[in-house]
């Protein structure tokens, strides 16, 4: 039962575009969101959350979007970069939910110079 | 400064034997999780732990053991029973709520390959 589900495997961007990643979820519990980036062999990183009460957080190039009512995110990248290509991971936090993060699948973002 | 060490950063093992990973961390953090990456399925919870001597099984524990007897400390054994462990282990602690990432803080992983 995959409760968060990035239905795309991979996104390739032309540098300076805009780069969109999207991310489903199912349980309607769900209280805080966070995306992740991720290089081969490493530990994810933190790049931006946003809790349910809100639909969009910003911070420099990166902006979240939620809509509850869709059960959608969505993470905008702005303008994109070489350096941004990687894994972005897609994660919930459950509403009391000891803190343990679902993860979803992951999307492949690829920026070309 | 302060952090998550996981090691090996590299560990083969046989068929038939059981392998442990260490997790150390000196953050203070009371939850310590254990996380497995696989191509295509995202990173998925092996078990966590709250508080030192409890923890719980996550959503794949089958072939797994854990144990919590400090605080620092989170190490994971791989049994044989588990049936596919070639994978991406990852080790993550975490802090109160409250902050924007809810504290989480990742290991750099350890690669493990059964030979």
């Amino acid at each position: 039962d995959q409760q968060v589900k990035q239905n795309s495997p991979s996104l390739s961007v032309q540098e300076g575009r805009i780069s969109i990643l999207n991310c489903d979820y199912t349980n309607s519990m769900f209280d805080y969101f966070l995306w992740y980036k991720k290089y081969p062999a490493e530990g994810p990183t933190f790049l931006i959350s946003i809790s349910s009460i809100k639909d969009k957080n910003e911070d420099g190039r990166f902006t979240v979007f939620l809509n509850k009512s869709a059960k959608h995110l969505s993470l905008h990248i702005v303008p994109s970069q070489p350096g941004d290509s990687a894994v972005y991971f897609c994660a919930a936090i459950l509403y009391r939910g000891h803190g343990k993060l679902t993860f979803g699948q992951g999307t492949i973002l690829t920026v070309h110079p | 400064d302060g952090g998550i060490t996981q090691s090996p950063k590299y560990l083969f093992r046989k068929e038939g034997q059981n392998v442990t990973l260490s997790c150390e961390q000196n953050l203070n953090h009371d939850a310590m999780y254990w996380y497995r990456q696989d191509p295509g399925q995202g990173l998925r919870l092996i078990y966590y732990s709250q508080i030192v001597n409890d923890f719980q099984k996550g959503d794949i524990a089958e072939g797994y053991s854990v144990s919590r007897e400090k605080k620092e400390s989170f190490p994971l054994t791989v049994t044989s029973a588990q049936k596919n462990p070639t994978a991406f282990y990852l080790c993550a602690s975490s802090s109160p709520r409250g902050l924007q990432n809810y504290g989480y803080t990742f290991g750099s992983g350890t690669r493990l390959t059964v030979v």
